[in-house]
This record gives structure tokens, C-alpha cells and sequence, in this order.
């Protein structure tokens, strides 16, 4: 079953921050986020594993609850280029890559 | 270094017709899965590959196949096409180093449409 995110679309003004939710009825040992632009892969954000690790490379920040197998993305004073769709990818077993998918939220910044 | 590579950027088929999509990278990742994507449904797992001559079956396999001869290469194959297979797919490929996972580095995408 795919994990739930909301909101499902929401749009800002450059300047604004903004939450991303991710939310999975199963245990989860790994959450992924990744940004997708119109027409273009998707491209990774960021990795948050359960005991706490995060690997990412953007200024980009998560959250992940182990128990309530919730994860957020925050994204703080938006710039036009955060514009897309970001996918969350939930992983369920230590060192099993396959990720399921959640539907997307679509996040669009205007000046 | 040309991460992942896939093969075609568009087909169009007809109904019934089988075709293979190409998927190659030069990282040397042990991990390579296919996914399609279709509006409001997100990235669906079709089939995965955890290193050379190891595949398994994701959430939407049927109509399907896949081998893994080589670290490099994943095909995907289409048997007989149908409509419902229009989408856009997607292969991802990902290193792990005790079984901690650096993420999915994704080719660029075959748009397939099944008329």
C-alpha cells in the first residue's frame, strides 16, 4: 500500500515555507524524498533511516517519527526553483532498497 | 560518467506488439528497479534486481519480464502491449554500503504510448 502525503498541492510565494507530510500504515525503516520537475526525472533530496541518520545534500530539512511512521519535509524561505512535485519513498527492512512511492505533493512557488 | 541511461525517450505501439526498454548504468550499483508512472498514481514498482542474475516481482508486475545479465544492464520487456501499459517508465538504479542506501539516481524516462 502507498504511503498517504498531504497536502496533495499547495502554493506559495517565494519567501514562504512549507510542510510535506508523508504518512505509511507499515513499520518503515527508511524514508527518501525526492523533487520532481515538469517533464524530468526524479531527483533525491534526502534519506532519513530509522535510529536517526540523515543523508542529504540540499538545504532541505526532515523529520522522521519511527512510531507514528510519519516523515515531513520542511522547506524554509521557498525560492522559485522548490517549484515541482516531491515523492516520498518508504522503505521497510534494513539494507532492502525497494522503495514504494507515495502520489506526490505539488508544490508550485510564485514571486 | 552517464549515470543511468534509458532507451527510447518515446515509442508508440500497437496493441498487441512487444518492444524491450533499455536501461543502463556505468556506477556499478548492485540495486536497479523499473517503475511507471501515471497522473495521480505516483511511481509504481513493476520489477526489481538486487545484483546480476537476482530479479523479483514490485506491486504492478503483469505483462512484464526482466533479466539481469550484467551489474550494467536492465531490461525491461514488454510481452504483448495494451493500452493500459501506456505510462511513463522510469529505472533507478542505487549503491548500498551496508545496506545503508545513498538513494536513487533515476534515467531520464520512456514516454510509451499503446494505441
Amino acid at each position: 500500500q502507498q504511503p498517504v502525503q498531504s497536502p496533495q498541492a499547495v502554493i506559495l510565494r517565494e519567501g514562504e515555507d512549507a510542510v510535506i507530510n508523508c504518512s505509511s500504515s507499515k513499520a518503515l525503516y527508511s524514508v527518501h524524498w525526492y523533487r520532481q520537475k515538469h517533464g524530468e526525472a526524479p531527483v533525491f533530496l534526502m534519506i532519513l533511516l530509522k535510529g536517526g541518520e540523515q543523508k542529504g545534500h540540499e538545504k532541505i530539512s526532515a523529520s522522521f517519527n519511527e512510531k507514528k511512521q510519519q516523515s515531513s519535509l520542511y522547506l524554509t524561505a521557498s525560492q522559485l526553483s522548490y517549484s515541482g512535485t516531491y515523492f516520498c519513498g518508504t522503505g521497510q527492512n534494513f539494507g532492502n532498497e525497494k522503495l514504494t512511492f507515495g502520489t506526490g505533493t505539488r508544490l508550485t512557488i510564485i514571486p | 560518467n552517464a549515470g543511468v541511461t534509458q532507451t527510447p525517450k518515446f515509442q508508440v505501439l500497437k496493441t498487441g506488439q512487444s518492444m524491450t526498454l533499455q536501461c543502463a548504468q556505468d556506477m556499478n550499483h548492485e540495486y536497479m528497479s523499473w517503475y511507471r508512472q501515471d497522473p495521480g498514481m505516483g511511481l509504481r514498482l513493476i520489477h526489481y534486481s538486487v545484483g546480476a542474475g537476482i530479479t523479483d516481482q514490485g506491486e504492478v508486475p503483469n505483462g512484464y519480464n526482466v533479466s539481469r545479465s550484467t551489474t550494467e544492464d536492465f531490461p525491461l520487456r514488454l510481452l504483448s502491449a495494451a493500452p493500459s501499459q501506456t505510462s511513463v517508465y522510469f529505472c533507478a538504479s542505487s549503491r548500498t554500503t551496508r545496506g545503508l542506501s545513498y538513494g536513487y539516481t533515476f534515467g531520464s524516462g520512456t514516454r510509451l504510448t499503446v494505441v
